[in-house]
């Protein structure tokens, strides 16, 4: 079975754009998480999909969205860039619920310039 | 206080030796614990969850619970210089539903 996809690998943006990264669960998983990944703040979750729904949310500002598509792919949102997004963002998916194990995708490592 | 705590490292061991690692966590009510693997500049891996009071092995590994001091370990036995990773603790909040790592733990094993 296939693993977590999450595409593109690498970004590099400037500060004030806006970024769309994309995930793929695993066939039949439908919970998709987000987290950031920092060398300073560590593991952050984002936002956790279920069923097209937002289910739970993390600490984060607006600027930081997501969706679930009815496929299960989910995408998540950065607008206006700063510096301090710069990170590895990961995408995780489960089966049926969060509190099932989760798997991680390769990630997305978003360098802001 | 954090939510999740492990002890940053680095914790060196030599080949062979057992490897022990913390955690401790503040929700009381949590009910699912994870420990995670990763390797520099890869995603985490799980290697093992836990839900009930006691031990659970896998292989080389053994993951301790101990929900009245609120506190997870994971031991590596035969400690294997490809086991030198960071180790992250996840714990699932019981107020918040939400999956909340530490910092993690780096772990060198030394040959």
């Amino acid at each position: 079975k296939a693993g977590v996809t999450q595409t593109p690998r690498y970004l590099i943006k400037t500060r004030g754009q806006q970024v769309t990264l994309s995930c793929s669960p695993i066939s039949g998983h439908r919970s998709v998480s987000w987290y950031q990944q920092t060398p300073g703040q560590g593991l952050q979750f984002l936002f956790e999909y279920f069923s097209e729904t937002q289910r739970n949310k993390g600490n984060f500002p607006g600027r930081f969205s997501g969706r679930q598509f009815s496929n299960s792919r989910s995408e998540m949102n950065v607008s206006t860039l700063e510096l301090g997004d710069s990170a590895l963002y990961l995408c995780a998916s489960s089966f049926p619920r969060v509190q099932e194990t989760q798997y991680f995708g390769p990630g997305t490592r978003l360098l802001v310039l | 206080q954090k939510e999740v705590e492990q002890n940053s490292g680095p914790l060196s061991v030599p080949e062979g030796a057992i490897a022990s690692l913390n955690c401790t966590y503040s929700d009381r009510g949590s009910q699912s614990f994870f420990w995670y693997r990763q390797y520099s500049g890869k995603s985490p891996e799980l290697i093992m969850f836990i839900y009930s009071n006691g031990d659970k092995e896998d292989g080389r590994f053994t993951a301790q619970l101990n929900k009245a001091s609120q506190y997870v370990s994971l031991l590596i036995r035969d400690s294997q210089p490809s086991d030198s990773a960071t180790y992250l603790c996840a714990v699932i909040t019981s107020n918040t539903g939400k999956l909340i790592f530490g910092q993690g733990t780096t772990l060198q094993v030394k040959p």
